[in-house]
């Protein structure tokens, strides 16, 4: 079965920092651009970032380049997303997603992402 | 971010027909084949019914559909169940922001 599970959220003061991870299973990971996607509460859909196969392209929204970071490790079937100076409006449910003909599928069930003091 | 637009809200007995549009420009639904739609109950992750305009994955009811003409796509349901009634959000790849969803649907099934 494809899965994906984030884990990695929580609470975190407004210029603080959080790492989220997806472990990828039932696929060959080595083989998907992936994706970060958010969604404010009682929001809509964002899509955030995504990281080529080999990991040499990644591409970000306009607010959070040069705050967040996609990473991946293919030896571990994971990829990651490391936030930096955090802003009280990235506060949202955050899913990881394997990139799949220009969409994305699956998703995994998200991580909740609060910035607040 | 630049967000498609999506009617707020659609309605429709059971048995019956509907059509959500979604409105672009030539830098994203316009310009590329590269629209998807997903589903998403309250609560719960979304989950792609339809992408690259009209291709169902795997598993889709093919009472989903999807289609475009111009800058506008649409996802139509046919022979509308109570367990259609979610959230729809509208994707297209852009050359401007790479990827931007629609402001999303509220689909009620009355």
């Amino acid at each position: 079965e494809v899965q994906l599970v984030e884990s990695g959220g929580g609470l975190v003061q407004p210029g603080g920092s959080l790492r989220l991870s997806c472990a990828a299973s039932g696929f060959t990971f080595s083989n998907h651009w992936m994706s970060w996607v958010r969604q404010a509460p009682g929001k809509g859909l964002e899509w955030v970032a995504d990281i080529k196969q080999d990991g040499s392209m990644k591409n970000y929204m306009d607010s959070v380049k040069g705050r967040f970071t996609i990473s991946r490790d293919n030896a571990k079937n994971s990829f990651y997303l490391q936030m930096d100076s955090l802003r009280a409006e990235d506060t949202a449910i955050y899913y990881c997603a394997r990139n799949f003909l220009w969409g994305w599928l699956p998703w995994g069930q998200g991580t909740r992402v609060t910035v607040s003091s | 971010q630049s967000a498609l637009t999506q009617p707020a809200s659609v309605s429709g007995s059971p048995g019956q027909s509907i059509t959500i549009s979604c409105s672009g420009t030539d830098s994203d639904v316009g310009g590329y084949n590269y629209v998807s739609w997903y589903q998403q109950h309250p609560g719960k992750a979304p989950k792609l019914m339809i992408s690259e305009v009209s291709n169902r994955p795997s598993g889709v009811s093919n009472r989903f559909s999807g289609s475009k003409s111009g800058n506008t796509a649409s996802l139509t349901i046919s022979g509308l169940q109570a367990e259609d009634e979610a959230d729809y959000y509208c994707s297209s790849y852009s050359s401007s922001v790479t990827y931007a969803f629609g402001t999303g649907t509220k689909v009620t099934v009355l």
